[in-house]
């Protein structure tokens, strides 16, 4: 167990639909940042968020949005889906100061 | 950072034999590169990492090595063992520490019997 939670694990929805994509960081990391990992993309960096406030924008769809609330856990929103957003959604969370992040298991998107 | 470089994209090595990954990066403020490994089903796990004032660092079987001036660094297994088959990606991020961390687009490495 990593310490950073994701949640639900899994999530099957149909096109035009939206979800939300749920993530608890390390206790006491400021940071977190979401990532698309798609079969032919790699890692792909979509937003960051440093102590409720966004630090840094990839890119991120307009139909994407996220959120990181007053007790740190951040909220990725998905709306109008479309068969291309079905990948695999990476939390990860960093302490502030320090190098490097530790991500969650993902959470696995399928769009039909 | 902004952008990453990697190859091989594929890597098949016999068991025991050693394996080699490179990356380059374009970002010269960049200063520290991790190196992640991900296995199926399951997130990136971080298993080295290299700041720019160091040209080497070990870690058992593994080490990476850092090129400032020829903006490359490199991960080098020895030994390779079952398990080391995974995906693995470098990754560099920019001259601050909360900085984000920009992936290359990883190696899948096989160990074969």
């Amino acid at each position: 167990d990593s310490g950073v939670t994701q949640t639900p694990k899994h999530l099957i929805t149909a096109t035009g639909q939206r979800v939300t994509l749920r993530c608890s960081p390390r206790s006491g990391d400021l940071s977190v940042y979401w990532y698309q990992q798609s079969l032919d993309q790699g890692l792909q960096f979509l937003i960051q968020y440093y102590n409720g406030e966004e630090r840094a924008k990839g890119n991120i769809l307009e139909r994407f949005s996220a959120q990181q609330f007053p007790d740190l856990h951040s909220e990725l929103n998905l709306s109008s889906l479309e068969l291309g957003d079905s990948a695999l959604y990476f939390c990860a969370s960093s302490a502030a100061g320090l190098y490097g992040y530790t991500f969650g298991s993902g959470t696995r998107l399928t769009v039909v | 950072g902004e952008n990453v470089e990697q190859h091989p994209s594929t890597l098949s090595v016999q068991e025991g034999d050693s394996a080699v990954i490179k990356c380059t990066y374009s970002d010269s403020a960049s200063n520290y590169f991790p190196w992640y490994k991900q296995e199926l089903g399951k997130g990136p796990q971080l298993i080295i990492d290299i700041r720019s004032n160091v040209g080497e660092k070990k870690d058992q079987r593994i080490a990476v090595t850092l090129n400032k001036t020829a903006k490359h660094f490199s991960l080098h297994i020895t030994e390779t063992q079952p398990e080391d088959s995974a995906v693995y990606f470098c990754a560099d991020t920019g001259k601050n520490r909360d900085d984000k961390i920009i992936f290359g687009k990883g190696t899948r490495l096989h160990i074969l019997p």
